[in-house]
């Protein structure tokens, strides 16, 4: 399996709050992503980074920002969290191919 | 717009039997395609490939067909095993910006029966 952590596994936050997520690789793939995964949606990309300090937007990236600062760490930040944001969270990683692997999952309710 | 979707959200198949899960794409440029599992509480894995160069891969008992008229495949798994119950996701590769990315198909809830 991809070494890739996620934390916190699972969080309970309030509406207005920020609140940041971390995914770690111990892979050094360049490409990083950001998933949200909601019944009858799938998963569906917010943000993505292909080195430190770059990154981009994805289909859903409204109301979420992300940095990379290292090769290893991509951080998602909900600038203040909203109940849309209700999701499970998943971090990916990928290096020259297609296949992306996956992390564990962050479980975040917003109340 | 969905550019891959599942339309069957769930399947039940007894133990033994073979589960066929499906997926249609609307992308004509689309050229590979992947199968993800997904067991509850844990990330997709990665499951099974297909390049659009073949119509037919295999791994032990998973099977990817794409029929490229059709604009279709299929993942086959014979025999099915209680093991197997999980979501199973369809995606594809495009290239935007600057990052190749995969979209997903909405997903199988597939059950195995013992």
């Amino acid at each position: 399996d991809a070494g890739i952590t996620q934390s916190p596994r699972h969080k309970v936050t309030e509406t207005g709050t920020p609140v940041t997520l971390r995914c770690h690789q111990t892979e050094n793939h360049r490409y990083m992503y950001w998933y949200r995964q909601d019944p009858g949606h799938g998963l569906r990309l917010i943000h993505y980074s292909y080195g430190v300090k770059d990154t981009d937007k994805g289909e859903v990236s409204d109301g979420y920002s992300v940095s990379r600062s290292k090769t290893e760490d991509f951080l998602l930040t909900l600038e203040s969290a909203t109940s849309s944001q209700t999701s499970v969270y998943f971090c990916a990683i990928s290096g020259n191919g297609y296949e992306q692997y996956f992390g564990p999952g962050t479980r975040l309710t917003v109340t | 717009d969905q550019q891959v979707k599942q339309n069957s959200p769930s399947l039940s198949v007894q133990e033994g039997r073979i589960s066929i899960l499906n997926c249609d794409y609307t992308n004509s440029m689309f050229d590979y395609f992947l199968w993800y599992k997904k067991y509850p509480a844990e990330g997709p894995t990665f499951l099974i490939s297909i390049s659009s160069i073949k119509d037919k891969n295999e791994d032990g008992r998973f099977t990817v067909f794409l029929n490229k008229s059709a604009k279709h495949l299929s993942l086959h798994i014979v025999p099915s095993q209680p093991g197997d119950s999980a979501v199973y996701f369809c995606a594809a590769p495009f290239s935007s910006g600057s990052a190749r990315q995969l979209t997903f198909g909405s997903g199988t809830q597939l059950t195995v029966l013992p």
